[in-house]
């Protein structure tokens, strides 16, 4: 079955660094998402990424986030300059269509730590 | 404020019990319902969906969920657990916007003692 990747599993980064998280959709997949988990936090919604735009973002997605399909097949996320408050765990998804029933599907994370 | 709340936050239970799990969400209009599972060290899997029909929906693994509208609730249910159904269970709702964007429930804590 189709799964959705992330690498890598686990980051660790100093604050005011740059970081990737990368994504691998579903190959058929249009739809393109971010959240995150805050250690003991509810997930939460950060980006959603349709036709190479971004076509919903969080007050949580300030300036410092940008997303990008680059080739086609990743879909990542650029933090450009870290800070504490960044730790969490970032869940990639991506979605056929926005029709029900299509669901959405989840990579396995990246646990970002930032020191 | 629009948000979807779980209320118990982490539950033990014994095998064989049986188990539910609130969920209330805020948001008028169409809504598109889910419980997500994510069992230690492994990723978010749908157990369920609701968008239409039958208010009660039958998931993967024996679990249910029934939609109630006029309570705008959400609530999952399993008739016996067992011990592999220790995990992470969130709630999630999809308002009415035209992206697909999830909105979590603060997720509940499943413990099975064997």
């Amino acid at each position: 079955e189709p799964e959705v990747t992330q690498t890598p599993s686990h980051q660790v980064t100093q604050m005011g660094q740059e970081v990737i998280l990368r994504c691998v959709p579903i190959s058929n997949h249009l739809y393109f998402y971010w959240y995150r988990q805050i250690l003991g936090q509810k997930v939460e919604f950060l980006v959603s990424f349709y036709n190479n735009e971004i076509s919903e973002k969080s007050e949580i997605f300030d300036d410092q986030f940008s997303v990008e399909r680059p080739d086609g097949s990743n879909f990542t996320l650029k933090i450009r300059s870290t800070k504490l408050e960044d730790s969490a765990m970032y869940f990639c998804a991506s979605r056929k269509s926005l029709i029900p029933p299509y669901e959405q599907y989840f990579g396995p994370g990246t646990r970002l730590t930032v020191t | 404020a629009q948000s979807v709340s779980q209320h118990n936050h982490h539950v033990i239970l014994s095998e064989a019990a049986s188990l539910e799990l609130g969920c209330n969400y805020s948001y008028g209009g169409t809504v598109n319902l889910f419980w997500y599972v994510q069992y230690p060290g492994q990723h978010l899997q749908l157990l369920l969906k609701y968008f239409s029909g039958d208010p009660l929906v039958k998931g993967i693994k024996g679990f249910e969920a029934e939609f109630i509208k006029s309570k705008f609730s959400f609530n999952l249910r399993k008739p016996s657990v067992q011990w592999s159904d220790t995990a992470e269970y969130f709630c999630a709702v999809i308002p009415s916007s035209n992206t697909g964007k999830l909105i979590f429930g603060q997720g509940t804590t499943l413990q099975v003692k064997p």
